[in-house]
């Protein structure tokens, strides 16, 4: 039963520069969360897809943005980088919007330069 | 002020130790309460779900809700090496919500 997988493992980007993550839920899964955690910190809430929409978002600007295609993968997209980027960015997955506890993949190592 | 706040330790303790992990919160809307298990270079493990006032034990973890004090535990019998890692507090104002609002971490450390 493959769990969440996440790609790539590690990035390296400069300020300025554009990213795409991407991220593939828990079999059975249609609902995708993304989190940011930064270094020596919990994982913050970015925000929530399900149905291919967004439908909760935390307190992230408007750069980071996301998608949810068809197979329920999903992409998180962060435009402009900051040096404050650099973080650990997880997806997790779920069963519908409420009703099953999240399952995290190992998430996305992005280093902005 | 943050809406969880949680010790980051590192907390160092001996194999066979009983470990007290805590949290505290100012949100009272939180009505689900999850602890979460890190490994180094992995993503969070869920390790305890709680909703409400109470305790919940599963095996060698027991997970404590307060909520009028908003204060939350998880302790941890028999303490192995194996359980090193950093634990994370969770909570949410949904039932198993994708919105958690997370703790720092504690670093937790058991020596052989």
């Amino acid at each position: 039963d493959a769990g969440v997988t996440q790609s790539p493992t590690h990035l390296i980007k400069t300020r300025g520069q554009q990213v795409t993550l991407r991220c593939s839920p828990k079999s059975g899964h249609d609902t995708v969360s993304w989190y940011q955690q930064a270094l020596g910190q919990g994982p913050q809430f970015i925000f929530q897809y399900y149905e291919e929409e967004e439908r909760q978002r935390g307190n992230f600007p408007d750069r980071f943005s996301g998608h949810q295609f068809p197979n329920y993968s999903s992409e998180l997209n962060v435009n402009a980088l900051l040096l404050g980027d650099s973080a650990l960015y997880l997806c997790a997955s779920s069963l519908g919007r409420r009703g099953s506890p999240l399952h995290f993949g190992n998430g996305t190592r992005l280093t902005v330069t | 002020q943050k809406e969880v706040e949680q010790d980051p330790g590192p907390l160092s303790v001996p194999e066979g130790a009983i470990v007290s992990l805590n949290c505290t919160y100012s949100n009272s809307a939180f009505q689900y309460f999850m602890w979460y298990r890190q490994y180094s270079r992995k993503g969070p493990e869920l390790l305890m779900y709680t909703y409400s006032s109470g305790n919940k034990e599963d095996g060698r973890f027991t997970a404590q809700v307060d909520k009028s004090s908003k204060y939350i535990s998880l302790f941890i019998r028999d303490s192995q090496p194996s359980d090193s890692a950093t634990y994370l507090c969770a909570m949410s104002a949904e039932v198993y919500g994708n919105k958690l609002v997370f703790g720092a971490g504690t670093i937790l450390r058991v020596k052989s």
